[in-house]
């Protein structure tokens, strides 16, 4: 297993266009997450699935992003109609599922997907 | 709402000194925290889970505390390498969504 993997890992595209990016999680593990980090910040969480269930996003997630995990596997992010505001790192993570007795296993990062938007 | 600070924002050590990272959160309602490495340009690299009932967890030259109560944890590093400059994130997690602050970028120098 080569950890999470995210493709592709950089995209230019001007102002109006739609892109979308596609993480591949460690197998087996049920949890996957996207955060968004700008430049000189922390990430910061956007949506994660358990399986193929959207069980939360952020209010960051306006309405023109939108993310899929079809068959509980691989995720993909999709922005229409991008803004220069959208340009940042786009990271995603799995871990295995949530412990019965509530604590958390820990998340794996992918080496990111950088967006710059002109 | 979680807000997590890290102080100092930078830091800079000549070669073989401890490093001391600290790290504040808001919310102790939390289930683990983790400590993260982030290089230039590149994803995140997870260095150490301190689970929230742990007082401490290390790995290696790393050792990393946590006072859930007062919500802070502190990351050491011992005789700290050139190869250790980097920028150096805490998260703790709350409800299984990760809260990171701002980092605190280190450089080690020959």
């Amino acid at each position: 297993d080569t950890g999470v993997s995210q493709n592709p890992r950089h995209k230019i595209t001007k102002r109006g266009q739609n892109v979308t990016f596609r993480c591949d999680p460690i197998s087996e593990h049920n949890r996957l997450y996207w955060y968004r980090q700008t430049l000189g910040q922390g990430p910061e969480f956007l949506t994660y699935f358990q399986n193929e269930a959207q069980l939360e996003k952020s209010r960051l997630l306006s309405d023109r992003f939108s993310a899929e995990r079809p068959k509980g596997s691989f995720s993909t992010l999709e922005i229409q109609r991008t803004e220069q505001g959208d340009s940042a790192m786009y990271l995603c993570a799995s871990s295995p599922r949530v412990r019965t007795s509530g604590s958390t296993y820990e998340q794996y990062f992918g080496p990111g997907t950088r967006l710059t938007v002109t | 709402k979680q807000e997590v600070t890290q102080i100092p924002a930078a830091l800079s050590v000549p070669e073989g000194e401890n490093l001391v990272l600290n790290c504040s959160f808001t919310d102790s309602a939390i289930y683990n925290l983790q400590w993260f490495r982030q290089d230039p340009g590149k994803g995140l690299t997870s260095l150490l889970l301190i689970q929230s009932s742990q007082r401490e967890q290390t790995s290696g030259r790393l050792n990393a505390s946590l006072d859930k109560s007062s919500g802070r944890s502190t990351l050491y590093i011992a005789a700290s390498q050139p190869g250790d400059s980097a920028t150096y994130l805490c998260a703790p997690d709350s409800w299984g969504k990760l809260q990171f602050g701002a980092g605190t970028q280190v450089v080690v120098t020959p």
